[in-house]
């Protein structure tokens, strides 16, 4: 079955600083990749996937990006962070859409 | 685009019976699915119909009409531990685009 890693569990972050969100997957080969955010007692945004190495979608025009380098790691990132970049990031994985395995999550604090 | 629309809150007691329904628009639809998520904690998966119909996992059911573009999460003989956020979720190509969640309380 399928293993994704996400780190770090929690992150505290100053204004402006930048951003690295690193998830990695185990146990399946040429995932689709997901980013979601979630903002307390909310529901689960789409902010990026990829279909394959390289290839990134982005739903949410804002200040993050993420990329693909490898099959099997999806890296999220922001240059400078805004405070409303807050939120718990989820990473997920899916073989075909109709299930996703997910990360246990960062929970980010942009002070 | 893409909504689906689930109700923000469900109450329920112990033992008892209840259903989470799920209406979405959306173009190019392949298939509804739920997850169920606890405070703290990442979303896991419940079930997925692709099809018209009821699918069944233990205690969990999920239907799906496509024609009426609707679905719900049946919970029979309902247990504290079900205590928990609910979210449907509809995949289109490659997209899987989630519900803003139905807060489920059990009552003892």
């Amino acid at each position: 079955s399928q293993t994704i890693h996400q780190w770090p569990a929690t992150l505290v972050q100053p204004v402006g600083s930048p951003l690295s969100l690193e998830c990695t997957v185990e146990g399946t080969s040429n995932p689709n990749l997901y980013w979601y955010r979630q903002a307390a007692g909310r529901g689960l945004q789409l902010l990026f996937y990829s279909v394959g190495i390289g290839q990134i979608s982005s739903e949410v025009p804002q200040n993050l990006s993420a990329s693909r380098p490898q099959d099997r790691q999806f890296i999220l990132s922001s240059k400078k962070l805004l405070l409303s970049d807050s939120g718990f990031y989820l990473c997920a994985a899916s073989r075909g859409g109709e299930k996703l395995f997910f990360g246990s999550g960062t929970q980010l604090s942009v002070l | 685009g893409q909504s689906l629309e689930q109700p923000s809150e469900v109450t329920a007691v112990e033992g008892a019976i209840v259903q989470i329904n799920c209406t979405y628009q959306t173009s190019g639809f392949y298939g509804l699915s739920w997850y169920q998520q606890h405070d703290g904690g990442a979303p896991t998966f419940l079930s997925y119909n692709a099809l018209d119909g009821l699918e069944e996992t233990g205690r969990f059911s999920s239907f799906l009409s496509r024609s009426d573009s609707y679905g719900y999460l049946l919970l029979q003989e309902l247990q504290m531990k079900d205590s928990a956020s609910y979210f449907c979720a509809v995949s289109r190509d490659d997209k899987i685009i989630f519900g803003k969640g139905t807060r489920l309380h059990i009552l003892p």
